[in-house]
């Protein structure tokens, strides 16, 4: 079954609007990974969060992990249509195998 | 070079057919790893090379699947016998780093199996 779970599984919003995707697991993670797949291209590495509780910014977005390193957060501010695509988390859970997450498509409305 | 890239980017085959898929990583790039896509679906984890060392192949669905990485640069992944639920898109990563930390997708293999 899925280990590392994401919701939203669809977002759609209105260009300027704020979009947030949450990704849980059911395991400790090691550390988490965010990818942006636009579609029909392939997954692209956006950052990396190791310690927990961490918060890290890239300029309109913002990346959390949490105090338990159990889940995190992708924050996009003010969506543009470049923004488009599926966001994706993934992590080695403790002891398991590396999982990438259900992913969270954004559909930004111009 | 200038990102990994993957060969062919398409391939056909007939079910019960063996088929080869090529990865060549970014240079000097320690970690490789290839992953399984199906439409509509995130990556599912396949296997983990360091330098020539596959230190985890826990993810591979069958014992038709293997994959070689034998200098530490170039990996083949290959699936004998297809079957129709082979059908995916084939993505291979690197790292310069050692373990599961931040990866670089080349453009992906897309396998159709009929």
């Amino acid at each position: 079954g899925q280990q590392v779970m994401q919701i939203p599984q669809y977002q759609h919003v209105q260009e300027g609007e704020d979009f947030t995707t949450y990704c849980n697991s059911s395991t400790t993670l090691s550390n988490i990974q965010w990818y942006k797949q636009r579609p029909g291209g392939h997954p692209v590495f956006l950052i990396q969060l190791v310690k927990s509780g961490e918060v890290k910014k890239q300029k309109r977005l913002t990346f959390q992990f949490g105090e338990a390193k159990k889940n995190s957060s992708l924050h996009i501010t003010a969506t543009q249509t470049t923004d488009v695509g599926t966001y994706f988390c993934a992590g080695f859970l403790a002891g398991n195998q590396f999982y990438f997450g259900t992913g969270t498509s954004l559909t930004v409305i111009p | 070079g200038a990102g990994v890239s993957q060969s062919p980017r398409y391939k056909v085959a007939k079910r019960g057919q063996d088929v080869a898929l090529r990865c060549d990583p970014i240079s000097g790039h320690v970690s490789l790893f290839w992953y399984q896509q199906a439409l509509g679906q995130g990556p599912e984890f396949l296997t983990y090379f360091q330098n020539e060392a596959q230190l985890d192949k826990s993810g591979l669905p069958s014992d038709r699947f293997f994959a070689e990485r034998p200098e530490g640069s170039v990996s083949t992944l290959k699936i004998q016998r297809t079957q129709q639920e082979d059908s995916a898109v084939y993505l291979c990563a690197s790292s310069n780093q050692r373990g599961y930390y931040e990866q670089y997708f080349g453009p992906g293999t897309r396998l159709t199996v009929t």
